[in-house]
């Protein structure tokens, strides 16, 4: 257990629909990121937020959204989903100091079909 | 969007030979460089975070350099074993930002 702590594990949904992913962050981290790994590709940076604002933005599609919540843990939601959208999403989150590294959740593997 | 490169894409060694791989990264606006060992259906694993120029890193049979000026950095590993298959990612930090590299999956024969 790397202390990250991401739900659900699997999700199979419609093309068109909204679902929501959850992380928690391992105790005492404040950075939260998210990851999408889908076929073929590297980990893409999706977003950061530290301490409940949002610190950086990568690769997110406008039809995606995060946040982070009082309590550190993060939610990213996706909406109108495609098929392209199916992938395994990760996140992570580190302590105050980021060059000293982060820890990855287990995932979420998302299945639109 | 910063380009990560990682060679060679792919690999198969047999147990015992020992193997390098490289990672290339923009050499303005670093701040670190942290490899990851992702086995399948597990979330990856930092291996190390080198933030110096001439940063030389080892656990156990892995180390790993770091040229921070020509961005590049080599991860070796000595003695293959097949435990030791896994993708292994770089990561290119600059200030707040991780890029990743799409990986080198390495593939250790009995």
């Amino acid at each position: 257990d790397s202390g990250v702590t991401q739900t659900p594990k699997h999700l199979i949904t419609a093309t068109g629909q909204r679902v929501t992913l959850r992380c928690s962050p391992r105790s005492g981290d404040l950075s939260v990121y998210w990851y999408q790994q889908s076929l073929d590709q590297g980990l893409q940076f999706l977003i950061q937020y530290y301490n409940g604002e949002e610190r950086a933005k990568g690769n997110i599609l406008e039809r995606f959204s995060a946040q982070q919540f009082p309590d550190l843990h993060s939610e990213l939601n996706l909406s109108s989903l495609e098929l392209g959208d199916s992938a395994l999403y990760f996140c992570a989150s580190s302590g105050h100091r980021d060059v000293w590294g982060y820890t990855f959740g287990s995932g979420t593997r998302l299945t639109v079909v | 969007i910063l380009n990560v490169e990682q060679s060679p894409q792919s690999l198969h060694v047999q147990e015992g030979d020992s193997t390098n791989f490289t990672c290339s990264f923009p050499s303005s606006n670093f701040y670190a460089l942290h490899w990851y060992r992702w086995e399948t259906a597990k979330s990856p694993e930092a291996l190390f975070v080198m933030t110096l120029n001439g940063d030389e890193k080892k656990k156990g049979r892995i180390s790993a350099t770091l040229n921070t000026k020509e961005g590049y950095s080599y991860l070796y590993i000595k003695g293959s074993q097949p435990e030791d298959s896994a993708t292994y990612l770089c990561a290119f930090a600059t200030g707040n930002q991780f890029y990743f590299g799409t990986g080198t999956s390495l593939t250790v024969i009995p």
